[in-house]
């Protein structure tokens, strides 16, 4: 079965600095996807980057970027120049392809703070 | 297009109580997922609809909850009879390939 694992519960950054959220997750999987998701206080949830697997790139998003180690396993999120909006809950998540169904794993989530 | 829409977004009942939760997904989508997040739980898929058929429903705590997708643009989630461990907050969210898109999710309070 897969997992997604995330082992920061919390984290805090200073504006404008830059912090390093860690995920890992286990499969047995080639083909799959890896998501960001942020949760503000609103609890909306918005994606805010994504991964393809088969992709050896690291994808960015403006400040933000992952660290797609596949081999070990690992998707980290960099945010860079923290912002105080950038306080939310982040989840990582994994998809596989391979059952041909799109159902989500996630992770616990890391709570971010940005600090002034 | 106006993303993902639910009904209620707060609901506020009593232990015993029938709730209907309601979810319009995004049109073109063929994919629809009811979760609930909770701080001791986090975040679980309670079910999901590919073409408004249940794919997969192992996450539905019990047969107190039920959800229906009668047509490609709705579907409802309803708790009867409700108690006060059902609080939380529930999302929708649909898909049409990889991406999924959550509703504003309805914060159910079942006292």
């Amino acid at each position: 079965a897969q997992t997604v694992t995330q082992s920061q519960p919390e984290m805090s950054v200073q504006e404008a600095e830059t912090v390093t959220l860690s995920c890992t997750y286990d499969t047995s999987e080639s083909n799959y996807y890896l998501f960001w998701y942020k949760q503000p206080p609103s609890r909306q949830m918005i994606l805010v980057i994504r991964q393809e697997a088969y992709k050896q790139q690291n994808a960015t998003e403006n400040r933000f970027s992952v660290n797609f180690q596949k081999a070990a396993k690992s998707f980290s999120l960099k945010i860079s120049d923290s912002q105080l909006g950038d306080t939310a809950m982040y989840f990582c998540a994994f998809m596989s392809m391979g059952s041909g169904t799109y159902k989500y794993i996630f992770g616990t989530g890391t709570r971010l703070k940005v600090l002034a | 297009d106006a993303g993902v829409i639910q009904s209620p977004r707060h609901e506020v009942t009593e232990m015993g109580q029938e709730v209907t939760l309601r979810c319009k997904p995004i049109s073109g989508h063929n994919s629809l997922f009811w979760y609930r997040q909770t701080m001791m739980r986090g975040l679980e898929l309670l079910i999901y609809f590919n073409n408004n058929v249940p794919i997969d429903d192992s996450g539905m705590p019990e047969d107190r909850f039920s959800a229906k997708m009668p047509n490609a643009s709705f579907s409802t989630l309803k708790i009867q009879p409700s108690e006060p461990r059902d609080s939380a907050v529930y999302f929708c969210a649909s898909s049409s390939l990889d991406e999924q898109y959550f509703g504003p999710g309805t914060r159910l309070t079942v006292t």
